[in-house]
């Protein structure tokens, strides 16, 4: 696989649910993030994490909570999640923080909470 | 507050023409990208601008970038179908590694 991956593409959640996103980057990038990408907003940066570390939290909100195991691997845990929060989820990574090249985008996930 | 603001927000255009997208910004900074998104579909760059007075072109889309001015144009040259898509551009703010994001335009290109 090349590039940034995400899983699930797509997922439906109820209020009281626990899911959790994940992203995989296969680009060798120290830098990795969390867009949330609603249908009337422009796109909002959550969560910046630079070699693993959590470098950004953007005020979101504690019902998701993001993890970095390692410089290729990103996942953001959501549980008792609003129907507001239905969006697309975006991971990006970029080769360093700052970056003096683009961020490399994965597929996104398209989550519902009902 | 940072803004971003694009204008167009929406713009049917027939193939053949030319037209230009703005991004205007409303903090100091030298680096700013272009983005293409395809409907349900993930971000592509088109382009990365870092400095003043940088030119980028690709095919029928150029784009440049005025620090001062703080705005950024891509420019579209005798359009066809396959450009429609929704456009972002993208700041990043001096001193800082977050990307503030533009509403986007989104482009349709009529035959």
């Amino acid at each position: 696989e090349t590039g940034v991956t995400q899983t699930p593409r797509h997922l439906v959640m109820g209020m009281t649910n626990k899911k959790s996103l994940k992203c995989e980057q296969h680009l060798g990038h120290n830098a990795m993030y969390w867009y949330k990408q609603s249908a009337k907003k422009p796109l909002e940066l959550m969560f910046v994490y630079s070699l693993e570390e959590r470098v950004e939290n953007n005020s979101v909100p504690s019902r998701f909570s993001p993890e970095c195991p390692n410089s290729s691997h990103l996942f953001l845990h959501l549980h008792t999640l609003q129907p507001e929060d239905s969006a697309l989820y975006l991971c990006a990574s970029s080769q360093d923080l700052p970056s003096t090249d683009t961020q490399y985008f994965g597929p996104g996930t398209r989550l519902t909470v009902l | 507050e940072l803004k971003v603001e694009q204008n167009p927000l929406f713009l049917s255009m027939q193939e053949g023409k030319n037209y230009t997208i703005y991004c205007n910004y409303s903090t100091t900074s030298d680096r700013l990208y272009w983005y293409r998104q395809d409907p349900g579909k993930s971000l592509e760059s088109l382009f990365v601008l870092l400095s003043n007075g940088a030119v980028k072109q690709e095919g029928r889309l150029m784009a440049s970038l005025d620090t001062k001015a703080r705005l950024s144009t891509l420019h579209i040259t005798a359009a066809v179908h396959d450009l429609s898509a929704t456009y972002f551009c993208a700041v990043e703010p001096d001193s800082s590694y977050k990307l503030i994001f533009g509403s986007g335009t989104r482009l349709l290109v009529r035959p």
